[in-house]
């Protein structure tokens, strides 16, 4: 099983609404990825997290929070977007961060900001 | 930061044709790592090169990680339908790697 499972699929939000993301795998992998998508472009780091612990954060605005309740389960907290911050959310998971290893992508979520 | 550079940018093939792309980098690479992207969808992981030199099949694809550890190549042979869409290189450069550096895409379209 490499199955990293995002909801929504979808999310259309206003610039007042909060909303969150979720990312969860079971594979057994410690370390959790964000990335942003935006059309016909390559994928863009945005958090990591190790063991639960946020290890990167490349230098994303704080309207976007992650979370990392355990092992298996990955949050996006979205408050006061920019309808800039419309693209796909891609969640990843690979066994350990600082590894060279694979990564496994969930479907992403598409989100729009209006 | 570190870059990738990928080519060609996108590629207009007939069916059955074999398709070759490939990425670049100016620094030492431990992991190179080539993924699928169809529209609306995350990427999905094709082949894993861990090793100089590294030859590795899948079915119809081939990659290669390159002796320099700089480069790598992906083939296609006899393309189908099915193969249309975006393929990304990425890499690992280790010790204390921040998540995958992605190349731009190769976007390839089949023409019947």
């Amino acid at each position: 099983d490499t199955e990293v499972t995002q909801t929504p699929k979808h999310l259309v939000m206003g610039m007042t609404n909060k909303k969150s993301l979720k990312c969860e795998q079971h594979m057994g992998h410690r370390a959790m990825y964000w990335y942003k998508q935006k059309a016909k472009k390559p994928p863009e780091l945005m958090f990591v997290y190790s063991y639960e612990k946020l290890s990167i954060n490349e230098s994303v605005p704080s309207r976007f929070s992650p979370e990392c309740p355990n092992s298996s389960l990955l949050n996006l907290h979205l408050h006061a977007l920019q309808p800039e911050d419309s693209a796909l959310y891609l969640c990843a998971s690979s066994h350990q961060a600082h590894r060279t290893d694979e990564a496994f992508f969930g479907q992403g979520t598409r989100l729009t900001v209006v | 930061g570190q870059q990738l550079n990928q080519s060609p940018q996108s590629m207009f093939i007939q069916e059955g044709e074999d398709v070759s792309m490939n990425c670049t980098s100016s620094s030492i690479f431990n992991t190179w790592l080539w993924y699928k992207q169809d529209p609306g969808e995350g990427p999905v992981l094709l082949i894993a090169l861990y090793k100089a030199g590294e030859l590795t099949s899948n079915g119809r694809l081939t990659a290669q990680f390159g002796i320099t550890r700089k480069d790598s190549f992906l083939n296609i042979s006899a393309s189908i339908p099915s193969d249309v869409g975006i393929y990304f290189c990425a890499g690992y450069s280790g010790g204390g790697a921040d998540g995958l550096t992605f190349g731009k895409g190769t976007h390839l379209i089949i023409q019947p």
